[in-house]
């Protein structure tokens, strides 16, 4: 294991509903990342928390909410979502300075919006 | 034009034979350069991690940068079955603290017994 958990690993939502995908590191690493995958494209980058302070919103519909209460969580907040936001999300984290780049990902949470 | 082009296969090979996986990109302030690995129902993993243009070496796995093409490759040799998986490419500037990684569209690979 990474030292990333993600809870639930499904999830199957309908468009009214409200859920949130949570993020766990037990790593002490300082930054923490939301992407999307979707298939056959690239990992999108949603948001970026470093040191708990948003450094990044990559131009992310509103229905999308992130949240660091911590420097070991991170949450996203899901509300009336559309059918092609069904997709893999990855919360990430990285020791969020100096020259390292190395990210460990989270297993993902599979989500299906109907 | 994307930033980072990678074909997405699928790619299949025999076990035993030498793979090439291949990404562009269009950005010449990427320095950084990365492979991951993700399994079927797992996140992606860091395999190789190379700085600026030349080559690195771990294992049955070579990692290659030229720069001035900007063209990445990575090259298995004697693949093996546990290697079917996705590989993403995956590039970064130098500036930020919190380190941003472009990443290409991954390639499936399936290595056949």
């Amino acid at each position: 294991e990474t030292g990333v958990t993600q809870t639930p690993r499904h999830l199957v939502m309908g468009m009214t509903n409200k859920k949130s995908l949570k993020c766990e590191q037990h790593l002490g690493h300082n930054a923490m990342y939301w992407y999307k995958q979707s298939a056959k494209k690239p990992l999108e980058l949603m948001f970026v928390y470093n040191f708990k302070e948003q450094t990044e919103n990559n131009s992310v519909p509103s229905r999308f909410s992130p949240e660091c209460p911590n420097s070991s969580h991170l949450f996203l907040h899901l509300h009336t979502l559309q059918p092609e936001d069904s997709a893999l999300y990855l919360c990430a984290t990285a020791e969020g300075q100096g020259t390292t780049y190395e990210q460990y990902f989270g297993p993902g949470t599979r989500l299906t919006v109907t | 034009q994307k930033e980072v082009e990678q074909d997405p296969g699928p790619l299949s090979v025999p076990e035993g034979a030498i793979v090439s996986l291949n990404c562009t990109y269009s950005n010449s302030a990427f320095q950084y350069f990365m492979w991951y690995r993700q399994y079927s129902r797992k996140g992606p993993e860091l395999l190789m991690y190379t700085y600026s243009s030349g080559n690195k070496e771990d294992g049955r796995f070579t990692a290659q940068v030229d720069k001035s093409s900007k063209y990445i490759s990575l090259f298995i040799r004697d693949s093996q079955p546990s290697d079917s998986a996705t590989y993403l490419c995956a590039m970064s500037g130098s500036s930020g603290s919190a380190r941003q990684l472009t990443f290409g569209s991954g390639t499936q690979l399936t290595v056949l017994p």
